[in-house]
């Protein structure tokens, strides 16, 4: 059964760098599509991208100039860096496994708020 | 972009009815690559069904999909009380994978 984490700042200030991290509970980090999805208050889910073991990324094109996500294995973790936010970027954010590049999500973290607010 | 419509928006039906949810894509969704969701308040998307009909892991026969192109359908045969929920279809066959609004299932 695989399990995720997201953690990070509740808080972020305009114009800055929203950071977020999810740790993978299995092991499973080399084996799987890793993916972050976020939820603006009481709206629908927005897919913002996902990155593979090898390194291999793929980003929503409306996030792309903004977005970087990472992994480091040795820490079964992956993180999600989203520059430049505005209170449009107030949201939870989920991540979420996919077993493949093109695979629908089956396991999610709880999702963590992230508030953009000076 | 493909833009996934739902319909619809808010189902108000009783324990024991069926639900049929529409899910409509803008154009052919790739390999019928169609998920659905279900979400209650405070919770995380719980996937139930992927490739427009296969059941997720642990998820009761009740809860069905079809179709396939353009045309998708998610249908609850019984409702119990732990399915009023918001439901969300999702295409991730082409990217960038979208979802659609989602439809509200609640109490009559």
């Amino acid at each position: 059964q695989v399990q995720l984490q997201e953690s990070g700042p509740g808080l972020v200030k305009p114009s800055e760098t929203l950071s977020l991290t999810c740790t993978v509970s299995d092991g499973s980090i080399s084996t799987s599509y890793w993916t972050w999805i976020r939820q603006p208050p009481g709206k629908g889910l927005e897919w913002i991208g996902y990155i593979y073991y090898s390194g291999s990324t793929n980003y929503n094109p409306s996030l792309k100039s903004r977005v970087t996500i990472s992994l480091d294995a040795s820490k079964s973790q992956f993180s999600l860096q989203l520059s430049s936010v505005t209170a449009a970027d107030t949201a939870v954010y989920f991540c979420a496994r996919s077993r493949w590049a093109y695979g629908a999500q089956d396991y999610w973290g709880q999702g963590t708020l992230v508030t953009v607010s000076s | 972009e493909i833009v996934l419509t739902q319909s619809p928006g808010a189902l108000s039906l009783s324990p024991g009815e069926r639900a049929t949810l529409s899910c409509r894509a803008s154009q052919s969704v790739s390999s019928n690559f169609l998920a659905w969701y279900q979400q209650k308040p405070g919770q995380a998307p719980r996937l139930l069904i992927y490739g427009a009909s296969s059941r997720a892991t642990g998820i009761p026969d009740r809860f069905s999909g079809s179709g396939s192109g353009t045309d998708f359908t998610l249908t609850i045969s019984r409702l119990e009380p732990e399915d009023f929920a918001v439901y969300y279809c999702q295409q991730y066959g082409n990217s960038p994978f979208t979802f659609g609004p989602g439809t509200k299932v609640d109490i009559k």
